[in-house]
């Protein structure tokens, strides 16, 4: 079955550090690859994603490269800041037809960034 | 936005008891689907639902678990009778063919 396997937290950095979650995945068939952040008390925000092999998904300075060749997916922040505090979830979807679409997720990294 | 919603925020029930988390996805979607997440852990897929009906399951969606759309806005999970580790937070999204995920701000369940 899909699979998601991340980075344990947590993670605690200084601000204006660099940021690297590592991410891979196991899918059968061409899984689109999606990075989701959850601020304390909110629920799940797509923040960035990518649907094909060396595709770049980026937002808000975050970034992740599609890595077929090592399927991987690591979400990097060049600078990071306090209100990057949060836990982020990588997941995939991986759907050979059908009407489902579902989302396998991976275990969650908890960032803390000190101001 | 378009914003899914979900009622209520939280809540808490007794052992044994029957809940209904309701649900209402944005309009023009079509695929509907309820995550749930224990403290502390990963975001576990419950059920996707799409015309009418249950299109996929996961094993923690036993009987004890229902979903329903009653009147083409409304999409609620039923628990029939709550244990003590359905104890979550649990994820309404829904989705149009081609786009994202739109999901919900969650209902934290807590069953005492």
């Amino acid at each position: 079955g899909n699979s998601v396997t991340q980075m344990e937290g947590p993670v605690t950095l200084s601000e204006e550090a660099f940021l690297t979650i590592n991410c891979t995945y196991t899918a059968t068939g061409y899984p689109s690859l999606f990075w989701y952040v959850q601020y304390p008390g909110e629920g799940l925000q797509l923040l960035l994603k990518a649907t094909k092999a060396d595709d770049k998904g980026s937002n808000k300075g975050f970034e992740a490269t599609y890595r077929k060749e090592t399927t991987s997916f690591h979400l990097e922040k060049g600078s990071v800041q306090v209100s990057d505090s949060a836990v982020y979830f990588c997941a995939l979807s991986a759907n050979s037809g059908g009407s489902n679409y579902k989302l396998t997720f991976g275990k969650g990294t908890l960032l803390t960034v000190n101001p | 936005e378009p914003e899914v919603t979900q009622t209520p925020s939280h809540q808490v029930t007794q052992m044994g008891q029957e809940v209904i988390l309701r649900c209402v996805p944005i309009s023009n979607h079509l695929y509907f689907y309820w995550y749930r997440q224990i403290l502390g852990q990963k975001v576990e897929f419950l059920v996707s639902f799409y015309n009418n009906e249950i299109s996929e399951k996961s094993e923690i969606f036993d009987d004890q678990f229902s979903v329903e759309r009653p009147d083409g806005s409304n999409f609620t999970l039923k628990i029939r009778s709550t244990k003590l580790e359905d104890s979550a937070m649990y994820f309404c999204a829904s989705k149009m063919l081609g786009t994202d995920y739109t999901f919900g701000s969650g209902t934290r369940l807590t069953v005492v």
